[in-house]
């Protein structure tokens, strides 16, 4: 069965610091895996996206993230976090077969930047 | 790019009411739109999955009666949850994806905010 483990549910960094929040997957194939970010009270975005091409994928807003195989890992990343990057993160793979109608979420990360 | 519109952003209803949400694919046309629901603090469960012109696929446990789930276009799906109760105030999301393939990227609306009381 497919599911995502967020392994953190808060994480605070201080401004311009980097940023970590990890996620390990799992899969009886080789999956698609996504990284969404939730600001409040709104929809999701799409930051970055992994479909077996190069295992480090660059997302928006310098976010980047490294597919790891051997650990099942997903981890996303930024050098250097800013204000507007406090919102919540989720890591995403999909179902079943692949099919993007059976994404299957994980539980979030609560993303804070403190000043 | 790729819009997805959901409407309204928020509405108060009363226990009883049904509450009618609108999920619209803005600049491409979506065979297939997805509804979730997120609770509190928590992540995003796929509740169905809209089909146009043909009936919803629901995910188990999810009530087909209570959440009714209509696609008559390529460009908006409906989901009314009917007879309200305050256990059913959450956050509903839309997505729609353009393409047809598992790699097709999905889109989400911005999110309908229900409280029933």
């Amino acid at each position: 069965a497919q599911s995502v483990t967020q392994l953190d549910s808060h994480v605070s960094v201080s401004e311009g610091t980097p940023v970590l929040l990890r996620c390990n997957y799992s899969s009886s194939y080789s999956p698609s895996l996504f990284w969404y970010v939730q600001h409040p009270n709104k929809g999701l975005q799409l930051l970055l996206k992994y479909t077996s091409a190069a295992t480090l994928v660059k997302g928006i807003n310098g976010f980047e993230a490294e597919f790891k195989k051997s650990e099942t890992s997903f981890h996303l990343t930024k050098p250097s976090a800013h204000m507007s990057d406090a919102a919540e993160y989720f890591c995403v793979v999909t179902g079943f077969g692949g099919a993007t109608n059976k994404l299957i979420f994980g539980t979030g990360t609560l993303l804070a930047v403190q000043p | 790019g790729a819009v997805v519109s959901q409407h309204p952003s928020r509405v108060i209803c009363k226990s009883g009411t049904s509450v009618k949400i609108e999920c619209r694919s803005l600049d491409f046309q979506a065979t297939t739109m997805f509804w979730y629901r997120q609770f509190p603090k928590q992540s995003l469960m796929l509740m169905a999955t809209s089909n146009e012109g043909s009936k919803a696929t629901y995910e188990q446990g999810v009530e087909k009666d209570k959440f009714l789930i209509n696609h008559a276009s390529l460009t908006l799906s409906t989901l009314t949850v009917t007879s309200a109760h305050p256990e059913d105030s959450s956050f509903y999301i839309c997505s729609a994806s353009r393409g047809g393939s598992y790699n097709s990227p999905l889109h989400f609306g911005n999110g309908t905010r229900l409280t029933v009381t």
